[in-house]
């Protein structure tokens, strides 16, 4: 299966700034997740990110305040933006391995907004 | 619409015990089935999963589930329960008409000595 080196693992942020989380894949992958997960709750899907086309968004995210980047079948960025407290939470990406295959995770960014 | 369920938000099991974590499902056509485990402070590790097949599944660290279709259940099973096993453990879907994964809200499991 894929591996997947997320960075950075942690950050403490200033409200009203941005950050921007790195998934890189050891493989091309064609569809890319991220998610945000509040610690010991479940999964929210933000988008799907495919090579060459613009993310899609869930319903409550917008591109303004989650820009996503896909520029190759390898590599993606995710960005938040203008943060508020209420953005502090873990962000993971996620990848697909074939129809076949599970899904392989990021080990996650736990972002803290003061 | 489509879902999973975990109806247990915990589930206490004592160290050698068998323990059983529930997941049930609903969605049209024949779903993907996913357990995934995710330890403290850590990223999410696939367990198992059920495509097509044997309706029993063995997976990674000694787990197994049992698909069970007219029940529309994906618990996930191990005879003998380790403290290492602790942990919080999701049941995922996948709709095979897209590749979008429904998630259970998450059972945490505690082993005791």
């Amino acid at each position: 299966s894929a591996v997947i080196s997320q960075k950075p693992s942690r950050d403490i942020c200033q409200r009203g700034t941005s950050l921007t989380i790195q998934c890189q894949v050891d493989s091309q992958v064609t569809m890319m997740f991220w998610y945000r997960q509040q610690p010991g709750q479940s999964l929210t899907l933000i988008a799907t990110a495919n090579q060459g086309s613009e993310a899609t968004y869930e319903s409550g995210f917008v591109i303004d305040k989650f820009p996503i980047s896909r520029p190759n079948l390898t590599f993606s960025t995710l960005t938040v933006s203008n943060m508020s407290p209420e953005d502090s939470s873990i962000y993971l990406c996620s990848v697909g391995a074939g129809l076949n295959y599970g899904y392989t995770f990021g080990s996650g960014t736990r972002l803290t907004v003061v | 619409a489509q879902s999973v369920a975990q109806p247990e938000d915990q589930v206490n099991v004592a160290e050698g015990n068998p323990l059983t974590v529930k997941c049930t499902y609903s969605v049209s056509g024949n779903p993907y089935l996913f357990w995934y485990v995710q330890y403290p402070n850590r990223g999410l590790q696939f367990l198992l999963k059920y495509i097509t097949g044997d309706n029993l599944v063995k997976g990674s660290y000694g787990f197994e589930a049992e698909f069970n279709k007219s029940q529309t259940s994906f618990h996930l099973k191990k005879p003998s329960a380790l403290v290492s096993d602790s942990a919080l453990y999701f049941c995922a879907v996948r709709d095979r008409s897209n590749y979008q994964l429904i998630w259970g809200a998450g059972t945490k499991l505690i082993i005791k000595p």
